[in-house]
C-alpha cells in the first residue's frame, strides 16, 4: 500500500470547517483513499473513502486532487466531539487483494471551544 | 444491531503467563481482523480471517502469537509466555467481506504485562 503523509496535529475552532490534508504521491491507480478517526480510548471509526471523484456523506467530504497525489478531508461544522486522531489510508479494495488497513501516525485534531 | 465486542476489556497478567483475548464480530460479517496499538503508536496489523481461514498472518510478531476462528464467528487471539513488550491495546474489527469498504472496530482489550 502507498505511504501517506499527514501533519501531526491541527487545531480548529468549534463551528468552523476542519480541513485535514493528506499526501499520497505514490498512490497506484487501483488504490482508494480511506479516512478513519479514533476518538480517545475507542476503536477507529470509518469516515469516508474515494477513488478519484469527490465524495460526501453525513460525516464529511473528501476532496481528491486530479492527479490523486493528495486529498483533503473536510468536516464542515466541527464540534467538540470531532476531537480525535484522523488517519488517511490508501488501500486496494477487493475480495482478493491486500485486506488489511495500514495505519500511519495520523493527525491529532483538537476542536477549540 | 450489536457492534463488535471484545473481552476482557482489561487484562493484567504476569510476564510468562499465557493470555486469551476474545472477539465477537458483527453477525454475518465474514472477515475479521486483529490489530494492536502500543501506547502513543498507530495501529499495527496482526492477522485477518476470511471465514475460518487466515490468508494473511504476516503481522503476527512472533510464534508466541496465534489466533483462531471457529464457526466463522468468534475469534480468539492467544499470546503465550507474555512479555512486557506485548503490553498494548488489542483491537478487533470485522467487515462484511475481506476487502470490504468499512471495517467496524471493537472497543479493544487493554493488555498489561507486569
Amino acid at each position: 500500500d502507498a505511504k501517506t503523509t499527514q501533519p501531526p496535529s491541527m487545531d480548529c475552532a468549534e463551528g468552523r470547517a476542519a480541513n485535514l490534508p493528506c499526501n499520497h504521491s505514490t498512490i497506484s491507480g487501483n488504490e482508494y483513499v480511506y479516512w478513519y478517526r479514533q476518538i480517545h480510548s475507542q476503536g477507529p471509526q470509518y469516515i469516508i473513502h474515494g477513488l478519484k471523484n469527490n465524495e460526501t456523506n453525513e460525516m464529511a467530504s473528501l476532496i481528491i486532487t486530479e492527479d490523486r497525489k493528495s486529498s483533503t478531508l473536510i468536516l464542515p461544522h466541527a464540534t467538540l466531539r470531532d476531537t480525535a486522531v484522523y488517519y488517511c489510508i490508501v488501500r486496494v479494495s477487493s475480495n482478493f487483494g491486500n485486506e488489511k488497513l495500514t495505519f500511519g501516525t495520523g493527525t491529532r485534531l483538537t476542536i477549540i471551544p | 444491531g450489536a457492534g463488535v465486542s471484545q473481552s476482557p476489556s482489561n487484562k493484567v497478567t504476569e510476564k510468562g503467563k499465557d493470555v486469551e483475548l476474545r472477539c465477537d464480530p458483527i453477525s454475518g460479517h465474514t472477515a475479521l481482523y486483529w490489530y494492536r496499538q502500543s501506547l502513543g503508536q498507530g495501529l499495527e496489523f496482526l492477522i485477518y480471517f476470511q471465514g475460518n481461514s487466515a490468508p494473511d498472518k504476516s503481522g503476527l510478531p512472533s510464534d508466541r502469537f496465534s489466533a483462531e476462528r471457529t464457526g466463522g464467528s468468534v475469534s480468539t487471539l492467544t499470546i503465550q509466555r507474555t512479555q512486557q513488550e506485548d503490553s498494548a491495546v488489542y483491537l478487533c474489527a470485522s467487515s462484511l467481506y475481506a476487502g470490504g469498504v468499512e471495517q467496524y472496530f471493537g472497543p479493544g482489550t487493554r493488555l498489561t504485562v507486569t
